[in-house]
């Protein structure tokens, strides 16, 4: 079975600081999909990146980037130069390919970082 | 634009209520499932759904329920709500290997 694991529980920082969310996965097959979501106050999942298990290119949007590492079954994300907007609660999750049985999402606890102007 | 639309948004409903929270998508697709989100324990799969009629337990379906009647809608019925039901609940969509959420809905049973 999968399990994503997002040991830090909550991260506080002053804006314009760094902060990196750490997600360890494991998972015994070889084609699987990572994504990271963002959940702000409101309540809803805000598609950040999917990633598949093939591709170990980091990728960087804006002030988000990703570090993929299959040696270390790890997809980091980092907030470069935090502001106040950044502060959510922040998923990462795991699901197989191409296609198995439910589809089935497998997510980390979450993580909630708090900015601080 | 694909999408998932899930009703209500927010619920307060009294133990042994029945209540049913709808699910409809509009990409055609089979796979769909019910998460709950509970603080700590990140979103966890109820029940999914593969196509029309088919429909099987995912990690925590205790006291609910589930239909696919047609592969648009796919409601999550909750017989008698108890206490530990309240939860935030998402409807998602996963055609292929994407992932496509519905707005969530706040239930608190009192």
């Amino acid at each position: 079975a999968q399990k994503v694991t997002q040991a830090q529980t909550e991260i506080s920082v002053v804006e314009k600081e760094d902060v990196t969310l750490d997600c360890v996965y494991e998972t015994r097959d070889t084609t699987y999909y990572l994504f990271w979501y963002k959940q702000p106050p409101s309540g809803e999942l805000v598609f950040l990146i999917r990633r598949n298990s093939f591709d170990e290119q980091n990728e960087i949007s804006g002030r988000y980037s990703w570090n993929f590492q299959k040696s270390t079954s790890s997809f980091n994300f980092t907030i470069t130069a935090s502001q106040v907007v950044d502060s959510a609660v922040y998923f990462c999750a795991l699901i197989l390919g191409p296609v198995a049985a439910g589809n089935k999402l497998t997510f980390g606890g979450g993580t909630r970082v708090l900015v601080k102007p | 634009e694909a999408q998932v639309t899930q009703n209500p948004r927010y619920l307060i409903t009294v133990t042994g209520k029945k209540l049913t929270v709808t699910c409809s998508q509009n990409m055609n697709h089979e796979y769909m499932s019910w998460y709950r989100q509970d603080p700590g324990l990140g979103l966890r799969q109820i029940y999914y759904s593969m196509n029309v009629e088919v429909t099987d337990k995912g990690d925590v379906p205790e006291g609910y329920k589930v239909s696919r009647k047609e592969k648009r809608n796919f409601p999550l019925i909750l017989e008698s709500p108890s206490p530990n039901q309240t939860s935030l609940y998402f409807c998602v969509g996963t055609p292929n290997t994407e992932a496509f959420f519905g707005q969530g809905t706040r239930l608190t049973v009192v």
